[in-house]
């Protein structure tokens, strides 16, 4: 059964650095693409990027580049999404989703992850 | 201002059927293949319809997915209280270089 299970729920400060994980298992890891979508709170579903574990490959949405970092260790079957200075515009749920072999779209997702930025 | 465009809301009643368009352009929709999401309260997205008009497997076949030119609809026949959720088309946009999302539809089965 394929499974991404991502972090728990995530409290920070403005300014704070913040890394959250992806862990894929139930099928081979690196031959799939792995996404990060972002949803705020009451909004509705923004790409931010993509990366292939295999080599680390990454593409980011033009409206995210700079503002986060996607990673991937594929010894550990696991996908990142990094901030290295949050801001309380940062707050939202993130999901993390494998992109199919098919076509550009999401066949999996994770549970997703609850990032909230509060002073 | 979401890139494609749905409508906020859709609704109909049990056993009824409903559909949701999603409204883009030449660079996504026009030249893209679209999928459609459903996402029930406070769960992740999950997916409903692939390249258009394909159904993963788990998806009853009451559910269907369509494109004419730059347009994408999504139909659900035999309406079902389970059935109340968010849905979202997506495609890729070339012109963008994004996965572009419509703003979301909320379907309310009356």
């Amino acid at each position: 059964e394929v499974q991404l299970v991502q972090s728990g729920a995530e409290v920070k400060m403005p300014g704070e650095s913040l890394k959250i994980s992806c862990k894929g298992s139930g099928y081979t890891f690196t031959s799939y693409w792995i996404g990060w979508v972002r949803q705020i709170p009451g909004k509705g579903l923004e790409w931010m990027g993509i990366i292939y574990p295999t080599d680390s490959d990454t593409r980011y949405s033009p409206s995210f580049e700079g503002q986060v970092t996607i990673s991937a260790d594929k010894s550990i079957r696991t996908a990142y999404l990094q901030w290295s200075s949050l801001k309380a515009s940062d707050t939202a749920m993130y999901y993390c989703a494998r992109q199919s072999v098919q076509g550009v779209f999401f066949d999996y997702w994770g549970q997703g992850t609850l990032v909230t930025v509060s002073s | 201002q979401s890139v494609l465009t749905q409508p906020p809301s859709a609704s109909g009643a049990p056993g009824q059927r409903v559909t949701i368009s999603c409204s883009g352009s030449i660079s996504n929709i026009g030249s893209y293949t679209v999928s459609w999401y459903q996402q029930l309260p406070g769960t992740a997205p999950k997916l409903l319809i692939y390249s258009n008009n394909q159904r993963p497997s788990g998806v009853p076949d009451r559910v269907s997915g369509s494109r004419s030119g730059t347009s994408a609809s999504l139909a659900i026949s035999g309406l079902q209280s389970e059935d109340e959720a968010d849905y979202y088309c997506a495609a890729w946009d070339d012109s963008l270089n994004d996965l572009v999302f419509g703003g979301g539809t909320k379907l309310t089965v009356l």
